[in-house]
């Protein structure tokens, strides 16, 4: 399993664009890159995921570096609704969830 | 489709108490996740089930627990002679594997346990 490195937590102001890193130097060529992430009391959630070009959905956009071995991603117009921690993670069926990055949105 | 449900949402029992949780995927999902979460921490995997078969188990599920997966349907998990350190969100998840395109799970509310 591909091993990831988020920070452990960020802050942004309301209405403002968050950029979430992740490191996954270990990442193999043929797995997708996953984010999801757990609103306090709630199972986690699938944001968003991609392979090797940038990906955009409702939710949030997927910056994938050209060597895969790091991504970035991006919340728009953050709200206090986006607070949660924002998982990594390579690879596909079983998760390994990390710490994750614990993001604080200001209002 | 109303997604990924679990059944009880929260449960409280003796310790020594057997408990069972059931949890509905996605119909048409042919995989089945079962994760532990404990508070300040991240989801860990317990096991996972393709259609009936159960294809993976963590050293996490001691012989204490069992999932099973009948009908390639819902899914079960069985907790015996509870212990206090059973206490904790029990999380599902399915997921429609696709080679190629990659695969995406989607989770329940989770069952919260308390073993007292």
């Amino acid at each position: 399993d591909a091993k990831t490195t988020q920070p452990n937590s960020m802050e942004s102001n309301e209405e403002e664009p968050v950029h979430l890193p992740c490191n996954h130097s270990t990442i193999s060529g043929t797995d997708y890159i996953h984010w999801y992430r757990q609103l306090p009391s709630q199972g986690p959630e699938y944001v968003i995921h991609g392979l090797t070009s940038n990906v955009n959905n409702r939710m949030a956009s997927l910056a994938i570096a050209e060597d895969r071995k790091s991504s970035t991603l991006i919340l728009h117009r953050a709200t206090l609704r986006d607070a949660a921690v924002y998982y990594c993670i390579p690879g596909d069926d079983k998760i390994i969830f990390g710490k994750g990055t614990r993001l604080h949105i200001l209002p | 489709d109303t997604g990924v449900s679990q059944d009880p949402r929260h449960k409280i029992t003796k310790r020594g108490q057997n408990v069972t949780f059931r949890c509905d995927p996605i119909s048409e999902h042919n995989r089945l996740y079962w994760y532990r979460q404990t508070l300040g921490q991240g989801p860990e995997f317990l096991t996972y089930f393709q259609n009936e078969a159960q294809l993976e188990k963590s050293r996490l599920l001691s012989d204490r627990f069992s999932a099973e997966r009948p009908k390639g349907s819902f899914s079960t998990l069985e907790i015996q002679r509870t212990e206090q350190g059973d206490s904790a969100m029990y999380l599902c998840a399915s997921s429609l594997s696709s080679p190629g395109l990659g695969e995406t799970q989607y989770f329940g509310p989770g069952t919260r346990l308390l073993v007292l």
